[in-house]
């Protein structure tokens, strides 16, 4: 199992800031993921990175995977309240029957105050 | 399309009793999961079902959780007897299929155990 560092924990920011928030490994992913968690919901996927070096942008939000996969970010420019949530990075690692699970890190708690 | 549901989404019980959550995947996906999130960590798999055999329950706790996924449409976690550890916030999610990126998540069921 892929141990997957996320940075900061917490993060409490006011309405029209910029922030950014990391997700660290020492092992090289062949692909990753960026969820956010609202409170009382599930996971919804933002965005898949597959090649290092890759930069895609949804809206105000800014996804880079590393050069080497090992690493990732994401950049939220302008934050509004309703980017308030958690925000959770995933690999996908093969399980024992020819599947996949997703393995989550710990998450970046976002709070974003009008 | 309507998404994940889950029910209920809150329960409260006293350690040593059992309980049983229930979820119906979105129509069509054949990969049911399901996840335990400890407050203040990412949300860690229990079970993956393909259709309605078991593909990984390697982090099952075996002695006292149990699935299944009788018709391979929808599915019942059952914790019993439940310990105050076990207090976490159960999410369900499904797939096109194992080997498919995305994962949709429903609300969760929130658990306390007292």
């Amino acid at each position: 199992t892929q141990l997957l560092e996320q940075s900061p924990q917490f993060l409490s920011i006011q309405e029209g800031e910029n922030l950014t928030v990391y997700c660290n490994s020492s092992s090289v992913f062949s692909s990753l993921q960026w969820y956010r968690q609202e409170p009382g919901e599930g996971p919804v996927l933002l965005v898949t990175v597959v090649t290092g070096g890759e930069v895609k942008k949804l809206k105000r939000l800014t996804f880079q995977f590393g050069d080497a996969r090992k690493d990732s970010s994401l950049h939220i420019t302008a934050a509004q309240p309703g980017d308030t949530g958690l925000y959770l990075c995933a690999v996908r690692e093969p399980n024992s029957n020819s599947g996949y699970a997703l393995n989550f890190g710990k998450g970046t708690s976002l709070l974003v105050t009008p | 399309e309507a998404g994940v549901a889950q029910s209920p989404r809150y329960k409260i019980i006293e350690k040593r009793q059992s309980v049983a959550f229930w979820c119906n995947p979105i129509s069509g996906h054949a990969t049911l999961y399901w996840y335990q999130q400890i407050l203040g960590q990412g949300p860690k798999l229990l079970i993956q079902f393909q259709n309605n055999g078991v593909v990984d329950d390697s982090q099952l706790p075996k002695d006292r959780f149990s699935a299944e996924r009788l018709k391979g449409v929808d599915s019942t976690l059952k914790i019993q007897p439940a310990k105050l550890e076990d207090s976490a916030v159960y999410l369900c999610a499904s797939s096109l299929g194992r080997i498919t990126y995305e994962q949709y998540f429903g609300p969760g069921t929130r658990l306390t155990v007292t």
